[in-house]
């Protein structure tokens, strides 16, 4: 059970680029997150999904898209990075129960 | 506006004594309180959970004790051993299934 598989783990961007993280789950979750950890803020949701094809703002969503076509895939893109994106980004899934599972998370520096 | 804090950075604690992480909430409103591990490179792992309605819950070494007029939870890990030197996150849940996550609290265990 692979659990929570995110792609890529490393990225460096130039400023103004784009780029899609995959987020893969095969527990059959109903809720996927985004979340972005960044030093001394701890974990901040961006964006999350309730089921497949429903998606919404979590407490930092700008610069931020997300698409939820099927319910094993949660994607996060940036459309034009800049500097105050790069950040560690870590998805998780959901049961509908309080914990969550986490990925082993993406880190992306923008240059 | 941090619903969810945790006001020490860093706790050092001797091999096989108590330590205790604390946490502190502003909304009262939140059902279920976690606490999650990180080791480096890696996502965070669920550790323990309570409820709003209860006051403590333990799992071995592992207790995690709420008091809701002060909004306040505390992580209790007795005794305290070299794997346990992680990163913790204390995180809260409303409703929607959305963790509201805490800056960290990094502790280290000496030997």
């Amino acid at each position: 059970n692979a659990g929570v598989t995110q792609t890529p783990k490393f990225r460096v961007l130039k400023t103004g680029q784009s780029m899609t993280l995959l987020c893969a789950q095969d527990m059959n979750h109903e809720y996927m997150y985004w979340y972005r950890q960044d030093p001394g803020m701890g974990l901040r949701l961006i964006h999350y999904s309730v089921g497949e094809g429903t998606t919404a703002k979590g407490e930092v969503p700008d610069g931020y898209n997300v698409s939820r076509l099927k319910k094993q895939n949660f994607l996060l893109g940036l459309e034009s990075a800049a500097p105050s994106q790069t950040s560690v980004y870590f998805c998780a899934s959901s049961p509908g129960t309080p914990e969550a599972f986490f990925g082993q998370g993406t880190r992306l520096t923008v240059v | 506006d941090q619903q969810v804090k945790q006001n020490s950075p860093s706790l050092s604690v001797q091999e096989g004594r108590i330590s205790i992480l604390n946490c502190d909430y502003t909304n009262s409103m939140f059902d279920y309180f976690l606490w999650y591990k990180k080791y480096p490179a890696e996502g965070p792992t669920f550790l323990i959970s309570i409820s709003s309605i209860k006051d403590k819950n333990e799992d071995g070494r592992f207790t995690v004790f709420l008091n809701k007029s002060a909004k306040h939870l505390s992580l209790h890990i007795v005794p305290s051993q070299p794997g346990d030197s992680a990163v913790y996150f204390c995180a809260a849940i409303e409703g929607a299934q959305k963790l509201v996550f805490g800056q960290g609290t990094r502790l280290t265990i000496n030997p």
